[in-house]
């Protein structure tokens, strides 16, 4: 079975903290993507970042930094001093190989950063 | 730049009429994607298009038809839309590029309520 579970519903911070948003997936394919998407109070869906299955390189964009760690199945995205526009509804997903580049989402973290 | 666009960002429609959400791309990408979103449950395959006039289930295509005479568009057909059917639908398109990298880009979203 091909799964991503984001088991964090909601969560919460005040501006300037730090949040980690978990991303746990399974797949039996040795080749497939990972993707973290941002959805705004507005419903577009834009896209944050892309990892290959070959690449466990963690990766830094400015405030937002991802972990990757294909031994515990797990790719978590971290927001360092968050603020208040970082407010919105985060996807992660995995495109397994062959699938015509199908996503299969997790249901999705609400993160509410408060002044 | 990339463009998917949805025909109708916001549709009221009854129960029992039959529903088209349009969907365009102007990248010549070969793949095209109808997902539904719903609280709690992420985003979930109703169909998906790998070239003109070949369609394959997603997760969730009881209700749905879909419909691709052109390699730019794609519609999503409710053939007898119900309550249940009440959600936001996000178009798809995505490119598998020579250097094995995915692209996937997104529509705006259309929000649907039946009444």
């Amino acid at each position: 079975a091909q799964k991503v579970t984001q088991a964090q519903t909601e969560i919460s911070v005040v501006e300037k903290e730090d949040v980690t948003l978990d991303c746990v997936y399974e797949t039996r394919d040795t080749t497939y993507y990972l993707f973290w998407y941002k959805q705004p109070p507005s419903g577009e869906l834009v896209f944050l970042i892309r990892r290959n299955s070959f690449d466990e390189q963690n990766e830094i964009s400015g405030r937002y930094s991802w972990n990757f760690q294909k031994s515990t199945s797990s790719f978590n995205f971290t927001i360092t001093a968050s603020q208040v526009v970082d407010s919105a509804v985060y996807f992660c997903a995995l495109s397994p190989s062959g699938g015509y580049n199908k996503l299969i989402f997790g249901a999705g973290t609400r993160l509410a950063v408060h002044p | 730049d990339v463009k998917v666009t949805q025909s109708s960002r916001y549709l009221v429609k009854r129960t029992g009429e039959k529903v088209f959400l349009e969907c365009v791309q102007d990248m010549d990408h070969e793949n095209m994607f109808w997902y539904r979103q719903d609280p709690g449950l992420g985003l979930r395959l109703i169909y998906f298009s790998y070239d003109v006039k070949m369609k394959e289930k997603g997760d969730i295509p009881e209700g749905y038809s879909v419909s691709r005479e052109k390699k730019e568009r794609f519609s999503l057909i409710l053939e007898s839309a119900s309550t249940n059917q009440t959600s936001m639908y996000l178009c798809a398109s995505s490119l598998l590029a020579r250097d094995g990298r995915v692209t996937i880009y997104f529509g705006e979203g259309s929000w649907l309520t039946v009444v």
